[in-house]
């Protein structure tokens, strides 16, 4: 069991570009979220995904931000049009299955420290 | 709002000292609260969560309601326990996500 794989570990963008990153959840785990820190901050929710469903995303900023989680392959976070703010450690977690143990247990990635010039 | 309030950014303690790392929350619910530890250059892992009310490390955390507080504490401080310690507390919102609120951290320093 590998855990929770993100890449990529670090990430550098210019103002404007788009930053894609990637997050495998534990496997047989459907349920990711994905956390934000910055810097001298305790981590903040941002989005929770089901297997091609968005159950909660009411830490998403409202623009350039999006998520994603489909039926094969990674989670993605896309933040189009990068500015300086959006520095930070962003990290993913994983949970299983309603009804299995450790439900409530979340189990977290490296995180990808993304980084805006 | 839900908040979860870490007031000791760092802590510093000798080997074999008592540690406490407090941890105070406001919540209209029940709480679930949990203790995250991150250790240099690793994943933050889960290291105790009050409704298994067990011992990991020999940590342990009791839940206060009365004081709204859910306080990390070790009788004798390792060097290993050296880490940055986050309180979090899951709320439930929309669509089942239990999703986690943390505190801004504590960074545990254990000296020789």
């Amino acid at each position: 069991n590998a855990g929770v794989m993100q890449n990529p570990r670090h990430l550098v963008r210019r103002r404007g570009q788009e930053a894609r990153l990637r997050c495998s959840p534990v496997k047989g785990h459907s349920h990711v979220y994905w956390y934000r820190q910055l810097p001298e901050e305790g981590l903040k929710f941002m989005v929770y995904l089901q297997k091609e469903n968005i159950i909660d995303e009411s830490g998403m900023p409202k623009e350039r931000f999006s998520a994603e989680f489909p039926k094969e392959g990674p989670s993605i976070l896309r933040i189009q049009q990068v500015v300086r703010g959006d520095s930070a450690a962003y990290f993913c977690a994983s949970s299983p299955l309603p009804g299995l143990q450790d439900t409530d247990t979340q189990y977290f990635g490296p995180g990808t420290r993304l980084t805006v010039l | 709002a839900q908040r979860v309030t870490q007031p000791e950014k760092l802590l510093s303690v000798f080997k074999g000292a008592p540690v406490e790392l407090k941890c105070n929350y406001s919540y209209s619910g029940s709480p679930e609260l949990f203790w995250y530890v991150q250790y240099s250059r690793q994943r933050l892992q889960l290291l105790l969560r009050h409704i298994s009310r067990e011992s990991i490390k020999g940590f342990t955390a009791d839940l206060n309601k009365g004081e709204t507080s859910f306080h990390l504490k070790k009788p004798f401080a390792q060097e290993e326990d050296s880490a940055m310690y986050y309180c979090a507390l899951s709320e439930e919102a929309q669509g089942g996500s239990e999703k986690l609120v943390f505190g801004k951290g504590t960074k545990l320093t254990v000296n020789p």
